[in-house]
């Protein structure tokens, strides 16, 4: 069946730091790919999606190319911020309707100051 | 704002004791959700519903009820069969195929409620 795998967290870095948060996806056909954000205390909210191949969402600096040949959706961001300090997860689905959304397990992301 | 209100953030309950959990929304959204996130996973579905007075079980939907009388509001018990009830819940919405098919798998979602059971 379909799957979703995140590189395993807690992941540390210094404010002004590169990130790079790894995404990889087991489906058939083309689905939608997406990242969601989770604060502290709150629900996830959509950071960015993609919805086919070569295609590049972007949100608030963060970035991720939808690429086939590798099966991967990369989150980037070239400089965080403390305020990134969150839970991500990786999500996907391939069809039209939400209720078939699979997840990643999150990856925790906190910056130093 | 439109958004999703969960209440109460935080409950506690006794073994053998159902508790309900609410979720509103004002965003139009015909479909709604019932998601449970333990630490170190991801987000499990437990019930879901497209339509007023209609909802389908998820994955782990034993344990759990829902009902959906009106289109704002989607209410899930925590029943007393449920064998491993403390978690995070979120509550989530999205617009129906019928709504518009750009955004219709797109979820948004509550602040969540935490349940401990004693």
């Amino acid at each position: 069946g379909d799957s979703v795998t995140q590189m395993e967290g807690p992941v540390t870095l210094s404010e002004e730091a590169f990130l790079t948060i790894n995404c990889t996806y087991t489906a058939t056909g083309y689905p939608s790919l997406f990242w969601y954000v989770q604060y502290p205390g709150e629900g996830l909210q959509l950071l960015l999606k993609a919805t086919k191949a070569d295609d590049k969402g972007s949100n608030k600096g963060f970035e991720a190319t939808y690429r086939k040949e590798t099966t991967s959706f990369h989150l980037e961001k070239g400089s965080v911020q403390v305020s990134d300090s969150a839970v991500y997860f990786c999500a996907l689905t391939r069809y039209s309707s939400a209720s078939k959304i699979i997840f990643g397990s999150g990856t925790r992301l906190s910056i130093r100051p | 704002d439109g958004g999703i209100t969960q209440s109460p953030k935080y409950l506690f309950r006794k073994e053998g004791q159902n508790v309900t959990l609410s979720c509103e929304q004002n965003l139009n959204h015909d479909a709604m959700y019932w998601y449970r996130q333990d630490p170190g996973q991801g987000l499990r579905l437990i019930y879901y519903s497209q339509i007023v007075n209609d909802f389908q079980k998820g994955d782990i939907a034993e344990g759990y009820s829902v009902s959906r009388e009106k289109k704002e509001s989607f209410p899930l018990t925590v029943t007393s069969a449920q064998k491993n009830p403390t978690a995070f819940y979120l509550c989530a919405s999205s617009l129906s195929l019928g709504q518009g098919d750009r955004g219709a798998n797109v979820l948004t979602f509550g602040a969540g409620s935490r349940l401990t059971v004693l």
